[in-house]
């Protein structure tokens, strides 16, 4: 079964500071990977695709298949970064083509 | 375009009320989807649509039904609350099912059941 998990419930750093949000999958087939990202009182919203290798607002991800891993990573974290972040995985299943979706982990970035 | 409207914003129910949370999009997608969001457990799939008259069950169906009788609509029916069902719920559409397309969420709708 697909499965997404992000170990952190919670992560803090300061202003400066390097970030990363882990993420790692299970998928038997060919993933398709999206970190999603909600801020405060606003709606859930694609950061970015793996399939796009782009970078947003300096976030990038890179796809590791041999470790089953999509880290969010940025090197300089700003204040305003700070939000809930889902790792999702885009999958076809028993369900069709849906988003199997991550925990989520909370990034705090202190002044 | 508004995208994904979802109404309610915030409900309190008693247990064993019926109530219909409504999502409309304007962008014409086929695709649209029900989620509920609980702390700890990500977004878990409930029902969704892949087009006008046809909807299938997610990963978490009970207690929910759904219809889709026009492309822009997809309403979710909960027929009898339940304390279990208090969550914050998300409504999604996309435009096609191809395993690289974005979903696009509406604002969610907090519902208690007491």
């Amino acid at each position: 079964a697909q499965r997404v998990t992000q170990p952190e419930k919670l992560l803090s750093v300061f202003k400066g500071a390097p970030v990363e949000l882990k993420c790692n999958y299970s998928y038997s087939g060919s993933p398709e990977l999206f970190w999603y990202v909600q801020y405060s009182r606003q709606r859930l919203q694609l950061l970015l695709r793996h399939i796009s290798r782009e970078s947003i607002k300096g976030f990038t991800a890179d796809l590791n298949k041999g470790e089953t891993s999509f880290h969010l990573k940025k090197p300089f974290a700003q204040e305003e970064d700070s939000a809930m972040y889902y790792c999702a995985l885009s999958a076809r299943d028993n369900y069709g083509q849906n988003f199997v979706f991550g925990p989520g982990t909370r990034l705090s970035v202190l002044p | 375009n508004a995208g994904v409207t979802q109404t309610p914003k915030f409900q309190v129910l008693k247990t064993g009320q019926s109530m219909t949370l409504q999502c409309a999009q304007d962008m014409n997608h086929e695709y649209m989807s029900w989620y509920r969001q609980d702390p700890g457990m990500g977004l878990r799939l409930i029902h969704y649509s892949v087009g006008a008259g046809i909807t299938d069950q997610g990963e978490v169906p009970n207690g929910y039904n759904v219809s889709r009788s026009t492309t822009e609509d997809f309403p979710l029916r909960l027929l009898s609350a339940a304390p279990s069902q208090t969550s914050v719920y998300f409504c999604a559409s996309s435009y096609s099912r191809d395993l690289n397309t974005e979903a696009f969420f509406g604002q969610g709708t907090r519902l208690t059941v007491v």
